[in-house]
């Protein structure tokens, strides 16, 4: 069965400076790949997409994610952190090969951007 | 545009007491619908997905069951509730025309607390 791992639990980062959290599935075979973000106390909110195509992705707030299938990752990166990007991200895997719109999500990873 | 709205935002409720969660969703037909439960420092549970009007499919097996009397809602009920219940609660929509790769949707949650 398809798994996602995100091995930070909680990610601590100066602001303005660079971060990367990472994503790690099981298998890369028909998949497509998101990240979320979470404000506290609200739902989420995706941020960005990997579904065919050009491998690295951006989101409109200057985020990106590279799909990189022979890691079988989908790492988030960042080059200048802000302290709104304060968040839960989470990464998640849509496998087609399940019979139904089942979206697998990784146990998220917690960003705290210090002033 | 698509809207989905959740209700109530938080919730207190004694163990044994009955549980009833609304989401609707405005501004798209036919979605997919889901309810999702994130247990405090947790990714996200899937506990039921519907694909349709009076279909429910349930990933685990609680204490918990969902209906979809309408295409646009999803109610997530309980008759008895437990400690173990308290969490949140979201409820999220995708376009069933274009399953996989279609993200997410979510409603800003419901926090349940049992007590």
């Amino acid at each position: 069965a398809q798994s996602v791992t995100q091995l930070d639990s909680q990610v601590p980062v100066f602001e303005e400076a660079p971060v990367e959290l990472r994503c790690n599935y099981s298998s890369s075979v028909s998949v497509y790949l998101f990240w979320y973000v979470q404000y506290p106390n609200q739902g989420l909110q995706l941020l960005l997409k990997y579904l065919s195509g050009s491998t690295l992705v951006e989101s409109i707030n200057g985020f990106e994610a590279e799909f990189n299938k022979s890691q079988t990752s989908f790492h988030l990166r960042k080059p200048s952190v802000h302290i709104s990007d304060t968040a839960e991200y989470f990464c998640a895997v849509s496998d087609r090969r399940t019979s139904y719109d089942k979206v697998i999500f990784g146990p998220g990873t917690s960003l705290s951007v210090i002033p | 545009s698509q809207t989905i709205h959740q209700w109530p935002a938080t919730l207190v409720q004694p163990v044994g007491s009955p549980l009833s969660l609304e989401c609707t969703v405005e501004g798209t037909s036919n979605p997919n619908l889901y309810w999702y439960r994130q247990a405090a420092g947790r990714g996200l549970q899937l506990l039921f997905y519907s694909v349709g009007i009076g279909q429910i499919s349930s990933e685990v097996p609680q204490n918990l069951s969902a209906s979809r009397p309408q295409d646009r809602q999803f109610i997530l009920s309980s008759k008895k509730l437990l400690l173990s219940d308290s969490g949140f609660y979201l409820c999220a929509w995708s376009s069933g025309r274009s399953s996989y790769n279609s993200p997410l949707h979510f409603g800003n949650g419901t926090r349940l607390t049992v007590t």
